[in-house]
């Protein structure tokens, strides 16, 4: 499985632009890159997963370069509710299993 | 339900007691995960079903774990002679997979478990 490195925490005020990035050097050819969304006292919960280029969906954009050895999670406009740990996952969809890491926490402050 | 049911939400109980938790996935859903997470870290991979078989159970750190599926539905995680290391929140997720593909992971609000 690929190895990743993302920020242990960011903080950020509301209304600005959160961009959390992701290294994942040893990406391999069939992974997928997915990230979750947790917070407190609740199950991680699914944002957004990319292949390559850019995805972006109602929360989220999903930002993955050519080279697809990092991946860049970008928030528009956040709010307090964003504050929680995020999580970068980078693996074979065909694996079944997920690995998550210690995420990032990200603090929006009013 | 909607979601991913999980009882109880806290269970506290004393070291050498055997405890079960219990997952009710979203209907339909194939897979079956459980999870366990502690204080300030990622969730850790147990296991997973898809329909009634354990599909990988390489997470499980001991023998004193096991989890069932019989009907391919509810799943039960079933801790034996439970130490105090075994505190955790216990989360259960479940998901659809097609052809092979594994789609998003739904996931309950867990099980709190406290062995005194």
């Amino acid at each position: 499985l690929a190895k990743t490195t993302q920020p242990i925490s960011m903080d950020s005020y509301e209304g600005q632009e959160v961009n959390i990035t992701c290294s994942h050097n040893n990406i391999a050819t069939n992974d997928y890159i997915t990230w979750y969304q947790q917070f407190p006292s609740q199950g991680p919960r699914f944002i957004i997963q990319g292949y390559k280029t850019k995805v972006t969906n109602e929360v989220a954009s999903l930002f993955i370069p050519a080279d697809r050895k990092s991946s860049t999670l970008s928030l528009p406009r956040v709010s307090l509710s964003d504050t929680a740990v995020y999580y970068c996952l980078v693996l074979p969809l065909t694996l079944g299993r997920l690995y998550f890491g210690r995420g990032t926490q990200l603090t929006v402050w009013p | 339900g909607a979601g991913v049911s999980q009882t109880p939400s806290n269970k506290v109980t004393e070291k050498g007691k055997y405890v079960e938790l219990r997952c009710d996935p979203i209907s339909g859903h194939t897979a079956l995960y459980w999870y366990r997470q502690s204080l300030g870290q990622g969730p850790e991979f147990l296991i997973y079903f898809q329909g009634t078989g354990a599909a990988d159970d390489s997470g499980l750190p001991n023998d004193r774990f096991f989890a069932v599926r019989p009907e391919g539905s509810v799943s039960t995680l079933k801790i034996q002679r439970t130490e105090r290391g075994d505190s955790a929140v216990y989360l259960c997720a479940s998901s659809l997979i097609k052809e092979g593909y594994t789609g998003e992971l739904f996931f309950g609000e867990g099980s709190r478990l406290t062995v005194l």
